[in-house]
């Protein structure tokens, strides 16, 4: 099984491009979320969804949009990339919503230049 | 949203010492998880504890949960330098997702 798979590994973007970040699991997990990580700050969520057609916000949103037409995949628009979304991203999936059996795709490098 | 505070922040240890990392938080959780992040890759389950009190062994690395469901502890006997990474704890935060603490980062040197 290819679990969770991010694509893609690395991105520069100049300040206000848009993109989407790829987001496919294989486990047919329910639960999906983003998070980005930054130095000193930790993980942070960003989205998540419950299932497919079911999206909310997490901690910090602004900036992304996300949907979910699959169960399988989950990915996450940035709208107008700014110097602040410079980040590494990860997504998420789990089968029940404590978390249980929560694996993380490898991860997204972006820079906003 | 619920914080954990993990400490120490950061931790430099030789090979065969022992180490315990704390997550601690003022809110009581249902269930808390530890994770394992080597550069360049996503965080890795653990483990999870999920009864206060609940003892949980992975080798050489102990997990506790405390009895009042508001912390935790690792606790790796005998570091090896494999050991070396970012130790995160997560509890379920409202809404169907993870509260993550910063992390500690462990480094082992031979």
């Amino acid at each position: 099984n290819a679990g969770v798979t991010q694509t893609p590994k690395f991105q520069v973007l100049k300040t206000g491009q848009s993109m989407t970040l790829q987001c496919a699991q294989d486990m047919n997990h329910e639960y999906m979320s983003w998070y980005r990580q930054d130095p000193g700050m930790g993980l942070r969520l960003i989205h998540y969804s419950v299932g497919a057609g079911i999206t909310d916000q997490g901690e910090v949103p602004n900036g992304y949009n996300v949907s979910r037409s699959t169960t399988e995949d989950f990915p996450l628009r940035l709208l107008s990339a700014a110097p602040s979304q410079t980040s590494v991203y990860f997504c998420a999936s789990s089968y029940d919503y404590r978390g249980n059996g929560y694996t993380f795709g490898s991860g997204t490098r972006l820079t906003v230049v | 949203t619920q914080l954990l505070e993990q400490s120490p922040q950061f931790l430099s240890i030789q090979e065969g010492e022992n180490l315990t990392v704390y997550c601690n938080s003022s809110s009581v959780f249902s269930s808390l998880q530890w994770y394992r992040q080597e550069p360049g890759e996503g965080p890795v389950l653990l483990v999870t504890v999920v009864t206060g009190g609940e003892v949980k062994k992975l080798k050489r690395l102990t997990f506790q949960f405390g009895d009042a469901r508001k912390d935790s502890s690792l606790h790796i006997t005998a570091a090896q330098p494999g050991d070396t990474g970012l130790y995160l704890c997560a509890g379920p935060a409202s809404g169907y997702a993870l509260n993550f603490g910063k992390g500690t980062s462990l480094l082992v040197t031979p």
